[in-house]
């Protein structure tokens, strides 16, 4: 299994950004992807999930409305759109595959190495 | 949403030493747990997850137990290569989430 974030970057507080997460080595439609990020020497924090059909998708209550997860099955992408980026929204994304796409198995699995995203002016 | 408290945030051990890790949910979540470690600038992986189930390559030194809502990993014979952070996460509804952590050191 391999997981490769990009797309992190720079970016002035309101502006959008577009992460990327590229998998492959297992069966990319039978498991549910996820985004988690984590603030500069703090801890875990979800950001959200899509289903591995794409149809359902869930947010944190932080990033509700403003970013916005899709996948590509048939090229193995995941992405995550973020739009109206704050300060607060600094820290590194990484992308993770859950265990199955049941509601059971909502483990991450497997992680990305993360790539970071820097809010300032 | 199901908030999670970790104890200890910090925790002093030596090689060798049996260690365990807290985690109280605010709710009753079932088995939905899991554990995960984290070394400095490397991504989590996880450890145990549905409360006690070891994820495969998991040494057995690493348990998971539950008593009630709380939750607790301990570690039989701490070795070297274990001293990292520790989350605890429950997946038993939306939002998904985490402990604060305990750095173990």
């Amino acid at each position: 299994v391999q997981l490769l974030e990009s797309g992190g970057d720079l970016i002035q507080p309101g502006g959008s950004l577009r992460l990327s997460c590229a998998a492959s080595g297992f069966t990319f439609t039978r498991h549910a992807m996820t985004w988690v990020r984590q603030a500069p020497g703090k801890g875990l924090e979800w950001v959200s999930v899509v289903s591995g059909n794409g149809y359902t998708t869930y947010y944190a209550d932080s990033v509700k409305g403003r970013f916005t997860i899709a996948r590509d099955n048939s090229n193995s992408m995941l992405y995550l759109q973020m739009n109206g980026l704050r300060v607060e929204d600094t820290g590194i994304y990484y992308c993770a595959k859950y265990l199955a796409d049941n509601p059971s198995s909502r483990y991450f699995q497997d992680w990305g190495q993360g790539t970071l995203v820097t809010v300032s002016s | 949403d199901i908030q999670l408290t970790q104890s200890p945030s910090f925790l002093s051990a030596s090689v060798g030493d049996r260690v365990t890790i807290s985690c109280r949910a605010s709710q009753a979540i079932s088995n939905s747990v899991a554990w995960y470690q984290q070394k400095p600038g490397k991504a989590p992986s996880l450890l145990i997850y549905a409360t006690s189930t070891l994820q495969s390559g998991v040494p057995s030194r690493f348990s998971g137990t539950k008593s009630g809502t709380e939750f607790t990993l301990s570690i039989s014979s701490l070795q070297p290569e274990d001293f990292a952070t520790y989350y605890c996460q429950q997946i038993s509804a939306y939002p998904i989430t985490f402990g604060q952590g305990t750095r173990l050191e």
